[in-house]
């Protein structure tokens, strides 16, 4: 199984609203991370977590709130957001947090906030 | 950083070749291409690292120059398939044993294939 799937496909939610993204692997990769993708521009790096523990956080706002409950998944818990946070919210997973190792993209949350 | 990609955008006639460049001003550790068709996740094309390796697909060839920070795709017989975004992703000096690197990537290159 070589595939990152995340849930849900698409979430619309108000200013006052929680929920949450989730993204699963089942290739035994120890490294995770979450994008945040504007349309027509690159990938952006929010989070990674390695070995189940919070390496980089790119100063993200407390707004956005990850968790790496085991080594298989990771959640982008969402609380309170602003309607520039709209954009496609990808994870990915290497085999760990090393350079010489490639990411694998799951096909994104587009999550529109009103 | 964020390294700089060109051309922004490039139109091919099916058979024709590519060639698509990144280029940093900050010493690179390795440089990852992938590509991104709409709507899609990326999906990984080539990792080239500074001592020389590289890995990836057998049907993409790529070059680095560790000395002036440049990395180029180079797609040959263009196919209808290979229409998408380019990006590339660059990052810094490795860090042995840590788990802190980080890839930042250009602002892609956008390919359409023509029959």
């Amino acid at each position: 199984d070589t595939e990152v799937t995340q849930t849900p496909k698409h979430l619309v939610m108000g200013m006052t609203n929680k929920k949450s993204l989730k993204c699963e692997q089942h290739m035994g990769h120890r490294a995770m991370y979450w994008y945040k993708q504007k349309a027509k521009k690159p990938p952006e790096l929010m989070f990674v977590y390695s070995y189940e523990k919070l390496s980089i956080n790119e100063s993200v706002p407390s707004r956005f709130s990850p968790e790496c409950p085991n080594s298989s998944l990771l959640n982008l818990h969402l609380h309170a957001l602003q309607p520039e946070d709209s954009a496609l919210y990808l994870c990915a997973s290497s085999q760990d947090g090393q350079g010489y190792n490639e990411q694998f993209f799951g096909p994104g949350t587009r999550l529109t906030v009103l | 950083q964020q390294p700089v990609q060109s051309p922004q955008a490039v139109i091919l006639r099916e058979g024709e070749d590519a060639v698509i460049n990144c280029s940093s001003s900050k010493a690179l550790y390795s440089v990852h291409w992938y590509r991104q068709k709409h709507g899609e996740a990326p999906v990984f094309l080539m990792i080239l690292l500074k001592g020389g390796e590289q890995k990836g697909h057998d049907k993409i060839s790529a070059s680095f120059n560790g000395k002036k920070q440049q990395s180029s795709l180079y797609l040959t017989a263009s196919q209808l398939s290979y229409s998408g975004t380019y990006f590339c992703g660059t990052g810094g000096v490795r860090n042995s044993g840590g788990s802190n690197y980080k890839l930042t990537f250009g602002k892609g290159t956008l390919l359409t294939v023509n029959p």
